[in-house]
């Protein structure tokens, strides 16, 4: 398998712009993450979803950032607007129920002029 | 206070060293994963434990449920062990970690 997929892999972008992130997990796992990563606040969960239902979005920061699972194989991430301070790198990671290890993707580094 | 605490923050060490890094977390777990990020920023998962000790290669991680420690060991520490090393605890039987700020290690030759 190849791993956990993001892209973009970097984003540059203007403040009000709206930004979508991507992320095909492991084939067959069931649990999917989005994690933020700031100098500031290290590695932070923003959403996590089982079987494709979102579980717990208490980490995601404001309503302008959202995320959606159509199916087992992808997930997005938006911003919108986006504010300079959104600039983190964001990653995807998935695991299996009952074996809780997870995989991580190789992260999107956002930056918003 | 965070739930997760790691030190030290920063180390540096000699090849050959002995390394030991170390965790406590204050709520309950139902395990305890320790995570290795790579200068280039990838992340990969070193172990997963909720008791005892578990060694794979010149790593060996240590946890006491009763003390809520945690300890990440490198024997024969090599420059290519240079990175950050991040704790992390899941509290329920759900996925969702909780992270440590990291220890960034540096191994000079």
């Amino acid at each position: 398998d190849a791993g956990v997929i993001q892209s973009p892999r970097h984003e540059v972008t203007e403040m009000g712009q709206e930004v979508t992130l991507r992320c095909k997990p492991i084939s067959g796992h069931d649990y999917l993450f989005w994690y933020r990563q700031t100098m500031m606040r290290g590695l932070e969960l923003l959403i996590y979803f089982n079987n494709n239902v979102p579980i717990d979005d208490s980490g995601m920061p404001e309503d302008r950032f959202s995320a959606k699972m159509p199916n087992a194989s992808f997930s997005t991430l938006k911003i919108q607007p986006s504010e300079p301070r959104d600039s983190a790198v964001y990653f995807c990671a998935s695991s299996f129920v009952g074996h809780y290890e997870q995989y991580f993707g190789p992260g999107t580094r956002l930056t918003v002029t | 206070k965070n739930e997760v605490e790691q030190s030290p923050q920063n180390l540096t060490a000699q090849e050959g060293e002995f390394i030991t890094i170390n965790c406590s977390y204050s709520v309950g777990i139902s395990a305890l994963h320790w995570l290795q990020q790579h200068p280039g920023g990838g992340i990969v998962s070193l172990f997963m434990l909720s008791s005892g000790k578990k060694k794979h290669g010149r790593l060996i991680a240590t946890i006491n449920i009763q003390e809520k420690h945690s300890s990440l060991h490198i024997t024969a520490s090599h420059p290519r062990d240079s990175a950050v090393y991040i704790c992390a605890v899941r509290k329920g039987s759900q996925g969702n970690l909780i992270f440590g700020k990291g220890t960034k290690l540096s191994v000079k030759p």
